[in-house]
């Protein structure tokens, strides 16, 4: 099983539709991110949290929510979605002190139409 | 001015080149130097990090040279499976939050 898990893969919603998009991890680890990645971008962090109810901007955070409710769980919320969301959305985990690197879910691709 | 700054290429090589990546940093605090390589749709994976000393790990070498703010990555006698985009990462200490930092990639082909 993976490390961290993104559910759904891939996602078709609608402009206007609120949409979820789920982070599990069973790393232990206790900060947990999300970045988009679009063509010719990179990758641009959304938001992100050190702990529990912990909850950080990150430099493009404007249309989005997250909830860390559990250590092990980071959710990541459009309220309303927009077509320019349209993207591919990785959550990546991180232990503090281990050096920094992160660790990735397999990545969510979600189209809004 | 962006943080992080590379080459996006594409670079398109033989098998067994050897090719050169670079990648600039703005942040003269920056203390943590990283490669990550992603495959076409998938997740970015750590390649290695990235030491003031530099280092290898087999037929990948990467160095840092702090002075000029910016990071190399070697690749020796490439093969097919190299094929991917190689991300530069680096950590600015400067901030708040010591986050990461990505580069855009730089896409690597690798031809027979």
């Amino acid at each position: 099983d993976a490390d961290v898990t993104q559910t759904p893969r891939n996602r078709i919603t609608k402009t206007g539709k609120r949409i979820m998009l789920e982070c599990s991890q069973t790393k232990g680890h206790d900060r947990m991110y999300w970045y988009r990645q679009d063509p010719g971008l990179g990758l641009r962090l959304i938001y992100y949290s050190f702990d529990v109810k912990d909850i950080n901007k990150g430099e493009i955070s404007d249309g989005y929510s997250v909830s860390r409710q559990a250590q092990a769980k980071f959710s990541l919320s459009l309220e309303s979605a927009i077509p320019n969301q349209t993207a591919l959305y990785f959550c990546a985990t991180q232990r503090t002190g281990d050096n920094e690197k992160l660790f990735f879910g397999s990545g969510t691709q979600l189209s809004v139409l | 001015r962006k943080e992080v700054e590379q080459d996006p290429g594409p670079f398109n090589v033989p098998e067994g080149a050897t090719v050169a990546f670079n990648c600039t940093y703005s942040n003269s605090a920056s203390q943590s130097f990283f490669w990550y390589r992603q495959d076409c749709r998938k997740e970015p994976k750590l390649l290695m990090s990235v030491y003031s000393s530099g280092n290898e790990d087999g037929r990948f070498t990467a160095q840092l040279n702090r002075a000029s703010q910016y990071i190399s990555l070697l690749i020796r006698d490439s093969k097919l499976s190299d094929s991917a985009t190689y991300l530069c990462v680096v950590n600015d200490r400067g901030s708040t939050l010591g986050r990461l930092y990505f580069g855009r990639g730089t896409q690597l082909t690798v031809w027979p």
